[in-house]
């Protein structure tokens, strides 16, 4: 079965600081994963995807995750905050990329 | 432009009546999903499609019926709302071969 797990629901730095969101999947085959952020009143927008490439993925904004398959994570980073990252991001699987199982959102607070 | 539109974007309504969320996009693409996301919670898929005269229940039992009659086209229709169907109404959709879904702004239900 496919699940995500996203670890700390709310996720606050300092504008300038690093961002780390958690996300640890659980799949029977090698995955799909995406990192997907909201804004408020919008859609989802994609940020990036592994899909059995390289395991260090760069997105946009400056973002980028790193498949662990020995860990089954798919952690997201960006090395500098700025406010304008303040959204919700969710972290998804999917085995045949066809249906998605997406996380609980982890909600993302700059400081400025 | 090629997007993935919403109507309508909130609405209010009594207990009883039956209403139509529309979606549809502009990208051709053959594969359509409808999520429902409720806060601090994981997006259930209710319904898919993957081209014209397909359409799929998803994980999330749910009241709700679609068609796809055009590939560009997806409404999703609740024939008796009830206040558990309050939620937000997301509309995504996919190339046949792609790893990406594109979502919609979403509808946001309110039923009284």
């Amino acid at each position: 079965a496919q699940s995500v797990t996203q670890l700390g629901s709310h996720v606050s730095v300092s504008e300038g600081a690093l961002v780390l969101l958690r996300c640890n999947y659980s799949s029977s085959v090698p995955p799909y994963l995406f990192w997907y952020v909201q804004y408020p009143n919008q859609g989802l927008q994609l940020l990036l995807k592994y899909t059995s490439a390289a395991t260090l993925v760069k997105g946009i904004n400056g973002f980028e995750a790193e498949f662990k398959k020995s860990e089954t994570s798919f952690h997201l980073t960006k090395p500098s905050a700025h406010m304008s990252d303040a959204a919700e991001y969710f972290c998804a699987v999917s085995e045949t990329g066809n249906q998605f199982y997406f996380g609980t959102g982890t909600s993302l607070t700059v400081i400025p | 432009e090629a997007d993935i539109y919403q109507t309508p974007r909130y609405l209010v309504i009594g207990t009883g009546k039956k209403i139509t969320l529309e979606c549809s996009q502009t990208m051709g693409h053959d594969k359509m999903y409808w999520y429902q996301q409720d806060p601090g919670m994981e997006l259930h898929l209710i319904h898919y499609s993957y081209g014209v005269n397909s359409t799929e229940k998803g994980d999330l039992s749910s009241e709700s019926t679609v068609s796809r009659i055009r590939t560009e086209h997806f409404p999703l229709t609740l024939e008796s709302a009830r206040p558990s169907h309050t939620s937000q109404y997301l509309c995504a959709s996919q190339t046949a071969g792609g790893f990406s879904q594109f979502f919609g702004p979403g509808t946001r239900l309110t039923v009284l």
